[in-house]
């Protein structure tokens, strides 16, 4: 069973910038989540995907948007990138209707945004 | 709005003995789950428990207990006898059932065990 993988680990960009962020998703898993956690702070969520459609969006502007595509893997796209936009941002997966509540993450990938 | 509070964010101690972490919750809902993660420095968060609004049964697995009260909003979670491998981020979070698997975490307490 391969778990959630994430790409690229670390990158830097500048403000202004633009970024996409890679997730496959768990084998057998058909919703993808992100989340974006600040240093020393708690996750918070972006976005769900399920079966390619946007399924549920938390507190963040439009210029954060997402895919999802046929083999359930996914990609965050961030536009105009801000300071504020440094952090670790996570992938999740799980399969909708299954165990709730209970995501496989991935590692992350840390941006930073001079 | 649903908001899950870690008041706790460092705490330290020497390996064998026990630690609990402390979580209180707030919600407008009446069907709702709780949870708890682990995020070792690899970064990814691990799933440890869920515990739906309407059972308060506590548990204990193995080494970890959890303490949910409703009348008091918290979930408290214990580590018994504790070992070095434990040194981690744990995060306290919640659901409301219609939100679907959009989970509101806390802060987070990273808990140091010393040899």
């Amino acid at each position: 069973e391969t778990g959630v993988t994430q790409s690229p680990t670390h990158l830097i960009k500048t403000r202004g910038q633009q970024v996409t962020l890679r997730c496959s998703s768990q084998s057998g898993h058909n919703t993808v989540s992100w989340y974006q956690q600040a240093l020393g702070q708690g996750p918070q969520f972006i976005f769900q995907y399920y079966r390619e459609e946007e399924n549920g969006r938390g507190n963040f502007p439009p210029r954060f948007s997402g895919l999802q595509f046929p083999n359930y893997s996914s990609e965050l796209n961030v536009n105009a990138l801000e300071l504020d936009d440094s952090a670790l941002y996570l992938c999740a997966s799980s399969e909708l209707g299954g165990s709730f509540g209970e995501l496989f993450f991935g590692e992350g990938s840390r941006l930073t945004v001079l | 709005a649903q908001k899950v509070t870690q008041a706790q964010t460092e705490i330290s101690v020497v390996e064998k003995e026990d630690v609990t972490l402390d979580c209180v919750y707030e919600t407008r809902d009446t069907t709702y789950y709780l949870f708890w993660y682990k995020q070792p420095p690899s970064g990814e968060l691990v799933f440890l428990i869920r515990r739906n609004s309407f059972d308060e049964q506590n548990e204990i697995s193995g080494r970890y207990s959890w303490n949910f009260q409703k009348s008091t909003s918290s979930f408290n979670f214990t580590i018994t006898a504790s070992q070095v491998v434990d040194s981690a981020v744990y995060f306290c979070a919640l659901s409301e059932a219609a939100a679907g698997n959009k989970l509101t975490f806390g802060g987070g307490t990273r808990v140091l065990v010393k040899p």
